[in-house]
């Protein structure tokens, strides 16, 4: 069975600072992993995936993500971040022969000016 | 623009009622997620379907809780008699399995969630 862990429950920082949210997971098994973000009263999107290839995964507004399998992590970072960037941000992993995805209990971004 | 919908958004009702959430998904996606989130539990996948045939309803409280498919275009989930310990914003979420002997992994796209208050 594969579990998430995701380190901060909140991370508080200041407009254009750098961010980085961190992520570990467990798995006897391939895993692909997940970062998803959910705005206030709103449902989750993807931000960024890692299915193969190079580790490094990146979105288009700025964050990347970089899974290192010997550390069993997959830590979100951003630069410089956004008032825009608050939201809620979920670590997740499923099984490359499965379907389920297993959430971590989220880290709430918060971007003060 | 294709998305989840889900309905209704909020739903207040008075313990012991039964409560219906539709969603309906992305055409063409193969399967679709119910998954409860509250603050305590965080988000729990409660039950999923591929070709509209559950594949795994583990996390689904078997005694009050249903989940169906009645075709490939509406997703439900009834809860009969709903408790104050089922308040919580429930998210349907749909994708596209990959073709068979390929990897299983689907992006799954998100609905906006109903809102449910059991008094």
């Amino acid at each position: 069975a594969q579990s998430v862990t995701q380190l901060d429950s909140q991370v508080p920082v200041f407009e254009e600072a750098p961010v980085e949210l961190r992520c570990n997971y467990s798995s006897s098994v391939s895993v692909y992993l997940f970062w998803y973000v959910q705005y206030p009263n709103q449902g989750l999107q993807l931000l960024l995936k890692y299915l193969s290839g190079s580790t490094l995964v990146e979105s288009i507004n700025g964050f990347e993500a970089e899974f290192n399998k010997s550390q069993t992590s997959f830590h979100l970072r951003k630069p410089s971040v956004h008032i825009s960037d608050t939201a809620e941000y979920f670590c997740a992993v499923s099984e490359v022969q499965g379907g389920k995805l297993i959430f971590g209990q989220g880290t709430e971004l918060s971007v003060k000016p | 623009d294709a998305r989840v919908t889900q309905t209704p958004r909020h739903k207040v009702t008075e313990m012991g009622q039964e409560v219906t959430m539709r969603c309906q998904p992305i055409l063409g996606h193969n399967t679709v997620f119910w998954y409860r989130q509250t603050m305590m539990q965080g988000l729990e996948l409660l039950a999923y379907f591929r070709n509209r045939a559950p594949l795994d309803d583990s996390g689904m409280p078997k005694d009050r809780f249903s989940a169906e498919m009645p075709d490939a275009t509406l997703a439900t989930l009834k809860i009969q008699p709903s408790e104050p310990r089922d308040s919580a914003v429930y998210f349907c979420a749909s994708g596209l399995a990959g073709l068979a002997g390929g990897p299983r992994q689907e992006t799954q796209y998100f609905g906006p969630g109903t809102r449910l208050l059991v008094l």
